[in-house]
């Protein structure tokens, strides 16, 4: 079955470091990727995905992430993290050719703390 | 534009009552979905509709749950009876096309006594 792995529940970083968010997925094909933010009293806001193409993909908010075909990978990384950025984060993965589903299959978050 | 919308934000109810959640989609959008999100657990898709149509309700846990889109517009979403197990937050989303492009509202916090 498919499936998508967060291995990390809650990640601590400090205001102006780098961050990197994990995320491993379990899939035959390639799939589409996905990465969402969820701020406390809002609904999921997409951050970027990927289709197809080029490997390094560009987001809002000055996020990317890479797909890593070789690792089942679609990691999520932000050169330097505001305050703002504090927020749970989700991986999800939609199958091409799932039927006619836009069903999306999400890992179970990574709550970002941001220190001052 | 407005963003998708969802009422109420949350419900407290007891074990063995009724509960309608309402999803308001994004005007246009044909595509509209549930999703749940149970304590510690991750978000689990629930059913698609296309228009007034449940393209695909392979996620819905059981025959307490009756999801409809009455004339392609909004959406509800009825757990009767509800038990404790249904509590989460319940997500609705929806797209344009089926693109993945799934635009999310703030969710519905249900909690069953």
């Amino acid at each position: 079955a498919q499936s998508v792995t967060q291995p990390d529940i809650h990640i601590t970083v400090s205001e102006g470091a780098s961050l990197e968010l994990r995320c491993n997925y379990s899939y035959g094909a390639t799939p589409y990727l996905f990465w969402y933010v969820q701020s406390p009293g809002q609904g999921l806001q997409l951050l970027l995905k990927y289709f197809s193409g080029d490997t390094l993909v560009q987001g809002i908010k000055g996020f990317e992430a890479e797909f890593k075909r070789s690792q089942s990978s679609f990691n999520l990384r932000k050169p330097s993290v505001h305050w703002s950025d504090a927020a749970e984060y989700f991986c999800a993965v939609g199958r091409p050719f799932w039927g006619n589903t836009g069903k999306l299959i999400f890992g179970q978050g990574t709550t970002l703390q941001v220190k001052p | 534009e407005a963003g998708v919308t969802q009422f109420p934000s949350h419900s407290v109810i007891e074990k063995g009552q009724t509960v309608t959640l309402r999803c308001d989609p994004i005007s246009g959008h044909d595509n509209l979905y549930w999703y749940r999100r149970v304590m510690g657990k991750e978000i689990k898709f629930l059913l698609h509709f296309v228009k007034e149509s449940k393209q695909d309700e392979s996620g819905m846990p059981n025959n307490r749950f009756l999801a409809e889109r009455t004339g392609g517009t909004y959406s509800t979403l009825k757990v009767q009876p509800a038990e404790l197990e249904d509590s989460g937050v319940y997500f609705c989303a929806s797209s344009q096309d089926r693109v993945y492009e799934q635009f999310f509202g703030p969710g519905t916090r249900l909690t069953v006594l």
